[in-house]
């Protein structure tokens, strides 16, 4: 089961900065937090992950709370095509470990409007 | 550098049919995923395999569900016979090893009739 809890849905104004809430109140220690996005009729494409610091790249931003129990996602500037279910996964990172597969929640279903 | 590769796109075939769906991972992802998304719902992992061995099947059915990965390469999902709530996307998704970031295919849409 998915151990996160995030919206259901969201809407964005186009240009304006998108912020996705996820909680994961039960995260371990060794729990990375991980974010993908799933536009329609494609699979899920990786934005961005972290462990306790926050990261930035090239697509978005991610704000992880100094207890972990929650994060937030950032899209500074949404565009239309930003459009997309956004799923937030913990995902333990042992690499001698099977149970580190991704398991993906219900998603916040983003509506970026014009 | 080219994606996850999946075929067919599309398949409709009939309760207690066959059916069987292809996946070409990212040259050199020992780590290959089978995910199943139901209309509405986020993808959940069937089967999990690193080069040409099972890691994962917990969440197989495999009383009508195999899955093979011949040469730790390509990799066949196959349902025998089908039933009506197999009807989803099929999902194939790859990586460099179990920690990496996954690559995921455009999936393949069963409808069961």
């Amino acid at each position: 089961d998915a151990k996160t809890t995030q919206p259901t849905s969201m809407d964005c104004a186009e240009g304006r900065a998108a912020n996705l809430p996820c909680n994961h109140s039960t995260i371990s220690g060794n729990e990375y937090v991980y974010w993908y996005r799933q536009i329609h009729s494609q699979g899920p494409q990786y934005i961005i992950h972290g462990l306790k610091n926050n990261e930035t790249n090239e697509m978005a931003s991610l704000i992880i709370t100094e207890d972990r129990k929650s994060s937030t996602l950032i899209l500074p500037h949404a565009t239309l095509r930003d459009t997309a279910v956004y799923y937030c996964i913990v995902r333990p990172l042992n690499v001698n470990n099977a149970g580190n597969m991704l398991t993906f929640g219900g998603g916040t279903r983003l509506m970026v409007k014009p | 550098e080219a994606g996850v590769a999946q075929s067919p796109r599309y398949k409709i075939i009939e309760k207690r049919q066959s059916v069987a769906f292809w996946c070409n991972p990212i040259s050199g992802h020992a780590t290959l995923y089978w995910y199943q998304q139901i209309l509405g719902q986020g993808p959940k992992l069937l089967i999990q395999f690193q080069n040409n061995g099972v890691v994962d099947d917990s969440q197989l059915p495999k009383d009508r569900f195999s899955a093979e990965r011949l040469k730790g390469v390509d990799s066949t999902l196959k349902i025998q016979p089908a039933k009506l709530e197999d009807s989803a996307v099929y999902l194939c998704a790859s990586s460099l090893g179990r920690a990496g970031e996954a690559f995921f295919g455009q999936g393949t849409r069963l409808t069961v009739v």
